[in-house]
């Protein structure tokens, strides 16, 4: 599976939209793009996943560039309990998640 | 139930001393996944189970270490003669399929602490 780079931390004013890129420069035509989340002392939380359109669910939209090698996860409306380390994962057909260190997302009153 | 579950939520053992990890999926989930998280770090996969089958145990540190789900349901992660680098949060994770797209749902981890 491709290797991905997030940023180590990002600060967000709560109310306010959270942008979180991630790169994924190797990503493969079959690999699609996941990010999930980890609230402090929780298990990872699917947020969404998608391979080359641009996904939203109830929780965020996700967004990947027409070349495949980026994408950015948007929190529309962030609030504190969005405060997480949020991980960008690229899977094939591989069953294994790999994670990196992920970003951790602070969001402040 | 409606989540992974997995008990016990915390653990404390003396190093030396044996434990055992349990784990509940969602009913039906055919895949398992056990992960290991050391501190500040992302979860690092241990080993997966499809149904009852063991396909893939590549991950787990060294043969201290052990899975097993023998009904293709509860599985068990059991270390043996635990050391103080087991220290960590050892986390479960299910899906109901082996393939496609569908996210993973993980339970809330075991943290373990070797004494």
């Amino acid at each position: 599976d491709a290797k991905t780079t997030q940023p180590t931390s990002m600060d967000c004013a709560e109310g306010r939209a959270a942008n979180l890129p991630c790169n994924h420069s190797t990503i493969s035509g079959n690999e699609y793009v996941y990010w999930y989340r980890q609230i402090h002392s929780q298990g990872p939380q699917y947020i969404i996943h998608g391979l080359k359109n641009n996904e939203t669910n109830e929780m965020a939209s996700l967004i990947i560039t027409e070349d495949r090698k980026s994408s950015t996860l948007i929190l529309p409306h962030a609030t504190l309990r969005d405060t997480a380390v949020y991980y960008c994962i690229v899977r094939g057909s591989n069953y294994k998640l790999t994670f990196g260190k992920g970003t951790l997302l602070t969001v402040n009153p | 139930g409606a989540g992974v579950s997995q008990s016990p939520r915390y653990k404390v053992a003396k190093r030396g001393q044996d434990v055992a990890l349990r784990c509940d999926p969602i009913s039906g989930h055919v895949s398992l996944f056990w992960y290991q998280q050391a501190l500040g770090q992302g979860p690092e996969f241990l080993t997966y189970f499809q149904n009852e089958a063991q396909l893939d145990k590549s991950g787990l540190p060294s043969d201290r270490f052990f899975a097993e789900r023998p009904e293709g349901s509860v599985s068990t992660l059991k270390i043996q003669r635990t050391q103080q680098e087991d220290s960590a949060v050892y986390l479960c994770a299910s899906r109901p399929t082996t393939g496609g797209e569908g996210g993973y749902t993980f339970g809330s981890g075991t943290r373990l602490t070797v004494v």
